[in-house]
């Protein structure tokens, strides 16, 4: 079993749906809680980082973490095309070592 | 301010033939990482550098494997020999410190025939 679950997809959604990503994970010594975005041919690049459990908003997006069910979640309100991607959830321990899920694709249809 | 600069962007090379990658960090990023990015996967760890140090190569194939980090700077990434199953993007990431944000390049993309 991997340590940071995430489904695959793709997930099909049209322009101005809000967007549900998800993952879990086994490993209760994970402090850190990422989401990268990677666009097709280029690096991931950060979206969102969190430490403690709840709610985190940055615009269009909203990370949250519940470390009770060991699962986070990525919210995209207003979804446009340009959010088409591959979403990547990311933990970390005191260590700091990055610990990446598989992603979901995402396409935002016109 | 200029990213991580990784070249070559795309490499094909036959199998048992050896590659190297190189990588510039951003200005003043003490810490720099290897990953290796499997096609449908999320990146894996293959080596972590402290200035110049190597403080996490657990994950480093370290008999075809080796890397390096000249003056805490640039760093350079080789396989010899290079098998099928290395085909893959390797991606070169920096941070200011070990637990900061990871600022990532664009990778290289091998190709081994």
């Amino acid at each position: 079993q991997k340590e940071v679950e995430q489904d695959p997809g793709p997930l099909s959604v049209p322009e101005g749906a809000i967007v549900s990503l998800n993952c879990t994970y086994s490993n209760s010594a994970f402090q850190y809680f990422m989401w990268y975005r990677q666009y097709s041919r280029k690096g991931p690049e950060l979206l969102m980082y969190t430490y403690s459990s709840g709610n985190k908003e940055d615009g269009r997006f909203t990370a949250q973490v519940d470390k009770s069910s060991k699962y986070i979640s990525l919210f995209i309100r207003d979804s446009q095309p340009s959010d088409s991607a591959t979403y990547l959830c990311a933990m970390m321990d005191s260590s700091y070592k990055l610990i990446f899920g598989s992603g979901t694709r995402l396409l935002v249809r016109p | 301010e200029a990213g991580v600069v990784q070249s070559p962007r795309y490499k094909i090379i036959e199998k048992k033939q050896p590659v190297a990658f190189w990588c510039n960090p951003i200005s003043g990023h003490n810490t720099l990482y290897w990953y290796l990015q499997n096609l449908g996967q999320g990146p894996e760890l293959l080596i972590r550098y402290e200035n110049e140090e190597a403080v996490d190569d657990s994950q480093l194939p370290k008999d075809r494997f080796s890397a390096e980090r000249l003056k805490g700077v640039d760093s350079t990434l080789k396989i010899q020999p290079a098998e099928l199953g290395d085909s893959a993007v390797y991606l070169c990431a920096s941070s200011l410190q070990g637990y900061g944000e990871q600022f990532f390049g664009p990778g290289t993309r091998l190709t081994v025939l």
